[in-house]
């Protein structure tokens, strides 16, 4: 059974900083890996998808990386900024057609 | 697009009542899924239809749980009866089919924050 773990459970970083959140996942046989980010309150929001045979991918000040053989992925912000406080989620697809299983989540605050 | 549509945003009922909950899910998209978000156990898959059609529900808890998907347009996912545990976020998702072995994202709906008291 696929087990998905995000360490850190909370993370605080004064506003500028560049951080990383981390993903790590049992079952290396993956179809790909979502990063989602979650406001209070509100549903989730996609932020990258990467596919089982890529090594990462980039959206703005954005980086996810994907390392299959170890089980892990991180997630790299760049310039924190105070609009980047959310809940993180990573997700892995194990190929079952579209069954995610998500980790429990990185609660992000950036302060000014 | 309006995205993924889910109502009522929130719902508090009594122990024993009838709880449904409504999806529109993205025009175009194939794949519909539920999903349930507590503290103690994060967000798990209930149940995912597939062109309408019920795919896994392994993820539903009890006999309590049902879920439908008379078309492609609308999803409800009704509990009855419902209890205290029941309390959580419900998400619906959907997804497009792409080209084969090219996966695409889930995009969630803003969820129904259902209390039972």
């Amino acid at each position: 059974k696929q087990e998905v773990t995000q360490i850190p459970a909370a993370l605080s970083v004064p506003e500028g900083e560049n951080l990383v959140l981390n993903c790590s996942f049992t079952d290396s046989a993956i179809y790909n890996l979502q990063w989602f980010r979650q406001d209070p309150g509100k549903g989730l929001t996609s932020l990258l998808l990467i596919q089982s045979s890529q090594r990462e991918q980039t959206s703005g000040r954005l980086n996810a990386s994907l390392d299959k053989s170890s089980g892990r992925s991180t997630l790299y912000i760049a310039a924190s900024q105070p609009g980047d406080s959310a809940t993180y989620l990573c997700a892995v697809d194990t190929g079952t057609a579209s069954k995610l299983t998500f980790g429990t989540g990185t609660r992000l605050q950036v302060t000014l | 697009d309006a995205g993924v549509i889910q109502s009522p945003r929130h719902e508090v009922t009594e122990m024993g009542q009838e709880v449904t909950l409504r999806c529109k899910p993205i025009s175009g998209h194939d794949y519909l899924f539920w999903y349930r978000q507590t503290m103690m156990r994060g967000l798990e898959l209930l149940i995912y239809f597939n062109n309408n059609v019920p795919i896994d529900d392994s993820g539903m808890p009890e006999d309590r749980f049902s879920a439908k998907m008379p078309n492609a347009s609308f999803s409800t996912l009704k509990i009855q009866p419902s209890e205290p545990r029941d309390s959580a976020v419900y998400f619906c998702a959907s997804r497009r089919t792409g080209m084969p072995l090219l996966p695409y994202e889930q995009f969630f709906g803003p969820g129904t924050r259902l209390t039972v008291l």
